[in-house]
């Protein structure tokens, strides 16, 4: 079965503190791996899209990073605006049809 | 700014009552998919629509059913509402050849 874990569930950072988000997958071939930020009461966000082993992506203070087993998003001095829930999903084939399987998120808040 | 707008915003409806989301999507765009998201989890997949047809469907009972019109808007019916309905329920549309998924800011149903 097709599981996305997240870890940890949520994060307290000092504004400038750079951390990394952990996403472990479990799918039967990998057609993609998406990170979404979301806002409370708000849609999920597009951040970046990974295809491959050893792809990197990044987008102002985010870097994406995959493995064959799981993908982090570093966060680089980050700033109060960046709190938020991260959420990471992989696409995966059932019924006919590709769906996005989520995780729970991580809960970042960035105090100033 | 996605292009996927969904209405209402908010929502309350009693127990047993029927129920009917709307999304539309930036034209062009011939797949949708909607997921419920409860509270502090990610978001699950409903179902998809590429072409007006059903060709996608997660693990949800008969009474979640939806429609895809030939102007690229969507709606997702609910019937029998139970208390376990409330979530907020994500529009997304997917562009012809594409793997990103854009969300909609949600519609946030509450069953009392």
């Amino acid at each position: 079965e097709d599981q996305v874990t997240q870890s940890p569930e949520a994060l307290r950072l000092q504004e400038g503190e750079s951390s990394s988000l952990n996403c472990s997958y479990t799918v039967s071939g990998l057609r993609g791996l998406f990170w979404y930020r979301q806002d409370p009461g708000k849609g999920p966000e597009f951040l970046f899209t990974l295809y491959s082993a050893g792809e990197e992506k990044e987008k102002e203070r985010l870097k994406a990073t995959l493995t064959k087993k799981e993908s982090f998003l570093h966060i680089t001095a980050p700033k109060p605006e960046d709190s938020a829930t991260y959420l990471c999903a992989v696409q995966a084939w059932e019924g006919g049809s590709e769906k996005l399987v989520f995780g729970k998120g991580t809960k970042l808040t960035v105090n100033p | 700014e996605t292009g996927v707008t969904q209405s209402p915003t908010h929502l309350i409806k009693t127990r047993g009552q029927q129920v009917t989301l709307r999304c539309s999507s930036q034209s062009g765009h011939n797949t949708v998919s909607w997921y419920q998201q409860a509270l502090g989890q990610g978001p699950q997949f409903i179902f998809q629509y590429y072409r007006e047809e059903e060709n996608g469907r997660g693990n949800f009972p008969p009474r979640f059913s939806g429609l895809q019109f030939p102007n690229y808007s969507s709606e997702l019916n609910v019937n029998a509402l139970e208390l376990d309905d409330s979530a907020l329920y994500l529009c997304a549309s997917t562009v012809p050849g594409g793997t990103e998924a854009f969300f909609g800011q949600g519609t946030r149903l509450t069953v009392v």
